[in-house]
This record gives C-alpha cells, structure tokens and sequence, in this order.
C-alpha cells in the first residue's frame, strides 16, 4: 500500500504571496491532518479533514485553510504569507477504525517564506 | 487542554548504551499515548503506541509503558544503535485525530 504522499516538497514564496499545498492519504483513508512543524513552536495541529468536513481546528489566523475532496485528497492554502508561515507541514491520514486513532505521516511539505 | 512535556535534548549516548527519554502528560482522561520518531529530511514515523493504562507498547526494542498514576510514558531501549540517531516526539490523543506533541528529544548515538 502507498503511503501518504505530499506535493511539492519544497516550496519557496515571497511574503504576501498565497500557497497551496497536497496530501493524498493512505488508500482507504478518509481522515487527514495537517501540522506544521517550526524551530520554535515544534509541532502544531493545524485541522482535521473527514469526509470533506472540518472536524477538528487548531489555533491558527484565518489566513490558514483546508479542504477535502471527495477522494479524500486534502489542500491547504495560506493566503498573505508571512515570515513566520516558514515551516515544514506535515499531512497525516488515518483509517478511523473503531479504537485506533492511529495516524501515518507524509514526508511533509518544506515551504520558506522570504 | 492537552499538553505533553518530554525531556529537553539533545542527548548524546555511546553504542550499546541504555536509553530513557523521559514523556509526561496532562489530560482530562485517559487519552492513547504515542511516541514518534523523525529522521533527518523525513516526516514522522510511529515507533509505538498504548491505548490503556499499564499497556506496553513496544518495537524495534523499544519500549514505552502507559503509568496512569504518574502520568507517563518514558521511552527505553536497552542498547541503542547508530541507526536510532532522531529525534524522538512524545505525542497524546483524546478521542478525535488530533495529536498533541511534546518538543521533540533529539537523540544521537556515537559509535
């Protein structure tokens, strides 16, 4: 079985610029969440996509969003980049199954704002 | 809410030597209890896991025990390797596929 992929793997923007990012899950998957993961603030829970719906926020400016396809293919986008947006994000899917929240990770998203 | 305090690195051990890193949890239940490991470049990668208090979790000789009493899930191997140079993430979950980190311990191994 495949794993969770993410696309691109590097990115690099400039500050006010947009970007969007991919994660395909697992097959079978239908849960994704996403992380970002910095220096500073080690690993942080940005959202959690279910069967297209939001399920789950973290504490994130607006700037940040999601979505999810009915695929289960995840995006998510940040608008008016800053500085601080520099970060790797994580995608992680997970197959729900009764008791097991278990999640697996992509390999991430490295994106450098300047 | 959630939090999860790991032991602050990095660490640096010998070959052969025994590893403790330790992972302490705050919730308002019993959430499951993971420890992830993140090599250089890469994403993270589930090294074990416990859903219950005193479940073992355990894999690559590693090993982890879920202590209800002192909220606690240290992380043990009995000899390291080389190859277990990473960092090393102590994360919980509540219910809902959202996972809580400790910092992160970043652990190298000398030959």
């Amino acid at each position: 079985k495949a794993g969770v992929t993410q696309t691109p793997r590097y990115l690099i923007k400039t500050r006010g610029q947009q970007v969007t990012l991919s994660c395909s899950p697992i097959s079978g998957h239908r849960s994704v969440s996403w992380y970002q993961q910095t220096p500073g603030q080690g690993l942080q829970f940005l959202f959690e996509y279910f069967s297209e719906t939001q399920r789950n926020k973290g504490n994130f400016p607006g700037r940040f969003s999601g979505r999810q396809f009915s695929n289960s293919r995840s995006e998510m986008n940040v608008s008016t980049l800053e500085l601080g947006d520099s970060a790797l994000y994580l995608c992680a899917s997970s197959g729900m199954t009764s008791g097991n929240n278990e999640q697996f990770f992509g390999p991430g998203t490295r994106l450098t704002v300047l | 809410g959630n939090s999860v305090t790991q032991m602050e690195g990095p660490v640096t051990l010998s070959e052969e030597a025994f590893l403790t890193i330790n992972c302490t949890y705050t919730a308002t239940g019993y959430p499951s209890l993971f420890w992830y490991v993140q090599y250089p470049g890469e994403g993270l990668q589930l090294l074990l896991k416990a859903t219950k208090a005193d479940d073992k979790g355990s894999n690559k000789g590693f090993e982890a025990t879920y202590r209800k009493e002192t909220t606690s899930f240290h992380l043990e191997k009995g000899s390291v390797q080389v190859s277990d140079s990473a960092v090393y993430f102590c994360a919980s979950s509540q219910g809902a596929q959202k996972l809580v980190f400790g910092q992160g311990t970043r652990l190298t191994i000398n030959p």
